[in-house]
């Protein structure tokens, strides 16, 4: 299957910094990337949609000025956590679809390895 | 608004057994679905998926169910095998690419 590479796997930060997280397709172009969030023993939270060359969808609840999302180029999008505090810390997954798979496979999200993001 | 459901939080199986878990769903819109497997600290690795127009998808050891009139899937694995202990997610989609996830099942295979 697709290949996402996501980077850095592990962060550690003082409170009211900002960190950047990037999340790259190193076999496909992706023209819509997804961020989601993953708490301790519970399901995946789709946090936004971001998509190649304009504004990210964020869900209802995901502060937009909070959770900057850039989506530059076909292979690569970015989630900066801004004015990072505890309690953002969180499993911080990528996603992205292969749209060039035949048929259905091209709903079939890939996801990167996960950033585990600690905010002292 | 939890749309797709795994009511079991976790499953406990005998290597070489068989392992069935499960996955409903509310939203008659998701016409295709997937699971995933993960470990802890990585990201989910897709397994299998199935298409809402067949009832059945076989790939190895793994094969998914799908019951459309009960809003229901299941995912057997046989035989077990201790590297199958992960935690595994379902999730269905729409035709636009909507996806929602199971909260998951965490799945221990016994030696």
């Amino acid at each position: 299957g697709a290949v996402v590479s996501q980077h850095p796997s592990r962060v550690i930060c003082k409170s009211g910094t900002s960190v950047k997280i990037e999340c790259r397709s190193l076999d496909f172009q992706a023209t819509t990337m997804f961020w989601y969030r993953q708490f301790p023993k519970q399901s995946l939270m789709l946090m936004a949609t971001s998509n190649e060359g304009s504004k990210a969808t964020y869900e209802q609840g995901v502060e937009k000025d909070k959770f900057l999302i850039n989506h530059a180029s076909l292979t690569l999008s970015t989630l900066t956590v801004t004015s990072a505090h505890p309690e953002d810390s969180s499993f911080y997954i990528c996603s992205a679809r292969d749209l060039t798979s035949g048929g259905r496979a091209k709903n079939i999200q890939y996801f990167g390895a996960g950033t585990r993001l600690s905010v002292l | 608004d939890q749309q797709v459901k795994q009511n079991s939080p976790s499953l406990s199986v005998q290597e070489g057994r068989i392992s069935i878990l499960n996955c409903d769903y509310t939203n008659s819109m998701f016409d295709y679905f997937l699971w995933y497997k993960k470990y802890p600290a990585e990201g989910p690795t897709f397994l299998i998926s199935i298409s809402s127009i067949k009832d059945k998808n076989e790939d190895g050891r793994f094969t998914v169910f799908l019951n459309k009139s009960a809003k229901h899937l299941s995912l057997h694995i046989v035989p077990s095998q201790p590297g199958d202990s992960a935690v595994y997610f379902c999730a269905a989609t729409t035709a636009s690419g909507d996806m929602r996830f199971g909260a998951g099942t965490r799945l221990t295979v016994k030696p």
